[in-house]
């Protein structure tokens, strides 16, 4: 069991607006960044969204992200085929002094 | 720009001691900013953090609780390297280990993944 909770998957037609959320408690998101990571199949893990709602150099601005409370969401816009792929979130974990993640959401385009 | 490059066997009999090391180019592993993580991914635990070394001052090292009993993370200064020791290995253990940088609060630089399958 992932101590982040995402639903396990999302799916989308090209060109909609889709959003993932991650769930964690006060240990994790409610006292620290979100990340979020894009897994393409068969790849690494690659940063896609630091510190709540920061894109690293390249990553297109259709992905954004937000966090409220105990909660985060990446949202992605103008969904195209190339965005499937499942994606993960991630925070330090302030009570297990390391970090966490979700279990990850698999992203269909239709 | 950072690189990390890791090497090591892709098959471990069980019981015995799964071995793995992470070059580092275009960063230093005794860096005052940095952390030098180990995680793994695999279908039944998804991703796992294991543990990290890091310098302020002097050296530091922290475990996941899940497997504290059996793991050693340790800097190579003189190789500009980080290596996991992972004991007593069982068929749970098979995965894919990737090393990862921490800095600046996120994991912004992984290693390539190692795949490695424990079976006799």
């Amino acid at each position: 069991q992932s101590v982040l909770t995402q639903p396990p998957s999302a799916s989308g037609t090209p060109g909609q607006r889709v959003t993932i959320s991650c769930s964690g408690s006060s240990s994790n998101i409610g006292s620290d960044y979100v990340h979020w990571f894009q897994q393409l199949p068969g790849l690494v893990p690659k940063l896609l969204i630091y510190r709540n709602n920061q894109r690293p150099s390249g990553v297109p601005d259709r992905f954004s992200g937000s966090k409220s409370g105990t909660s985060a969401s990446l949202a992605i816009s103008g969904l195209r085929s190339e965005d499937e792929a499942d994606y993960y979130c991630s925070a330090w974990d302030n009570s297990l002094s390391g970090w966490v993640f979700g279990g990850g959401t698999k992203l269909t385009v239709l | 720009h950072v690189q990390l490059q890791q090497s090591g066997p892709g098959l471990v009999k069980p019981s015995q001691t799964l071995s793995l090391t992470c070059v580092i180019s275009g960063d230093s592993v005794s860096s005052n900013s940095a952390a030098w993580n180990w995680i793994r991914q695999s279908p039944s635990r998804g991703l796992e953090w294991l543990g990290r070394t890091y310098y302020r001052s002097k050296w530091f090292r922290a475990y996941a609780v899940s497997v504290k009993s059996r793991i050693t993370i340790n800097p190579d200064t003189s190789k500009n390297q980080f290596s996991l020791q992972l004991n007593s290995v069982t068929p749970e253990d098979t995965a894919v280990y990737y090393c990862a940088r921490g800095s600046d609060g996120y994991l912004g630089y992984w290693g390539q993944g190692t795949p490695v399958t424990v079976s006799s």
